[in-house]
């Protein structure tokens, strides 16, 4: 069955470091790979959409990557800060007739003043 | 102004009543959704309207009926609550339907806890 992992333990880092995370999945083949950010008590929030045939997405201090042969999407903040504390999800999607929305559980990630 | 609202915000009551929960979204979106957040914080889709008309319907007991009287609302309602019912609920709306990579945005949530 489908299944995305998303790393299940709390990402501690300082302001003004990188953090990276990450989204791997199986038995899928998703046409988009989205990221979406999730305060406490509050909808999930679109950040980024990267489609299977692009290998790297950037929006301001954000970027993704997405490796179909590893089955990876790496999501990256440079330069951090604590008000980029949050759970992030990422989201797949096929096409042609796969149309569910499929969300991992998230990683919560804590930038450390 | 809000995009996508839902009320209410929480819900408390007891196994066996019957509920429902409103979504509305003033985007001028064609697609609706509804998606179950439970305690391990897995969003899984319940249901998905394109256009008033049904077009996803997940594994999920025939107590949960969704209605759309229009495209600007999702409603859903829940017959006969149980415990494992418990778990946040959230709307959703895009432009495009899934399998297009649209964005969704997503109401606030309702929180529903069965006794």
């Amino acid at each position: 069955s489908q299944k995305i992992e998303q790393n299940s333990e709390a990402l501690n880092i300082q302001e003004g470091k990188t953090a990276t995370l990450t989204c791997n999945y199986t038995n899928y083949s998703p046409a988009y790979l989205q990221w979406y950010r999730q305060d406490p008590g509050r909808g999930p929030v679109f950040l980024l959409l990267i489609r299977e045939n692009e290998k790297e997405k950037r929006k301001e201090r954000l970027k993704v990557t997405f490796d179909t042969t590893l089955k990876q999407s790496l999501f990256h903040i440079t330069a951090s800060q604590p008000a980029d504390s949050a759970t992030y999800l990422c989201a797949l999607e096929g096409a042609g007739g796969s149309y569910i929305p499929t969300f991992g559980r998230g990683t919560s990630l804590i930038v450390h003043p | 102004d809000t995009a996508v609202s839902q009320t209410p915000k929480y819900l408390v009551t007891q196994m066996g009543n019957d509920k429902s929960i409103k979504c509305e979204q003033n985007l001028g979106h064609d697609t609706m959704y509804w998606y179950k957040q439970d305690s391990k914080k897995f969003l899984k889709i319940m249901f998905s309207y394109n256009n008033k008309e049904l077009i996803i319907n997940e594994t999920v007991p025939n107590r949960f009926s969704p209605k759309s009287p229009d495209k600007a609302h999702l409603n859903l309602h829940i017959n006969s609550l149980e415990l494992g019912d418990s778990a946040v609920y959230f709307c959703a709306s895009s432009q495009d339907p899934s399998g297009t990579g649209d964005e969704q945005f997503f109401g606030p949530g309702t929180r529903l806890t069965v006794l």
